[in-house]
């Protein structure tokens, strides 16, 4: 098992462009999950989702949308970059107990 | 789900135990422990879970006072490869499984 895959692994956007970081788990978890880490700090969640088709927000999710149309796929989409997201992002997938995480898409908006 | 709180830094030698503490004051009956750890870039790695009882598997040791209201992650024989964050959550099982709520952690360096 590949576990939790994340395209690309950096990027780097302009103010206002829009993209899509992509994130596929082969685990078949009903759950996954996106969060953003900032500079020392810890995890902040994005959006989330239960199964396919569900999807909810977390903490922090201004600027991000969410959809689930497979078990197997979770994407994240940047409408219109701001600086403010510069950050890394992280996609988990999980059981009801533990989580799996990819290894994370590094973002720089200029 | 219950706040948690950790020392900013620890220190430990190569070799020998590392004890993390939490103080998960305000924890509630149906609420688990969890801790992750995070190396340096990487996402963060599940390492242990418990509820009341102390638990153990390959890679650490969790133990949970009786009272619940603090725990300690026990590394048993530190190598340097386990310099990360560590963190602690709290958790009910009744929270949706795609969701954790992560403090600032406890950077462990371990010294050769």
């Amino acid at each position: 098992n590949a576990g939790v895959t994340q395209t690309p692994k950096f990027q780097v956007l302009k103010t206002g462009q829009s993209m899509t970081l992509q994130c596929a788990q082969d685990m078949n978890h009903e759950y996954m999950s996106w969060y953003r880490q900032d500079p020392g700090m810890g995890l902040r969640l994005i959006h989330y989702s239960v199964g396919a088709g569900i999807t909810d927000q977390g903490e922090v999710p201004n600027g991000y949308n969410v959809s689930r149309s497979t078990t197997e796929d979770f994407p994240l989409r940047l409408l219109s970059a701001a600086p403010s997201q510069t950050s890394v992002y992280f996609c988990a997938s999980s059981t009801r107990d533990t989580q799996y995480f990819g290894p994370g898409t590094r973002l720089t908006v200029l | 789900d219950a706040k948690t709180t950790q020392p900013t830094s620890m220190d430990c030698a190569e070799g020998r135990a590392a004890n993390l503490p939490c103080n998960h004051s305000t924890i509630s009956g149906n609420e688990y422990v969890y801790w992750y750890r995070q190396i340096h870039s990487q996402g963060p790695q599940y390492i242990i879970h418990g509820l009341k009882n102390n638990e153990t598997n390959e890679m650490a040791s969790l133990i949970i006072t009786e009272d619940r209201k603090s725990s300690t992650l026990i590394l048993p024989h530190a190598t340097l490869r386990d310099t990360a964050v560590y963190y602690c959550i709290v958790r009910s099982l009744e929270t949706s499984g795609s969701r954790l709520t992560f403090g600032e952690g406890t950077q462990l360096t371990v010294n050769p």
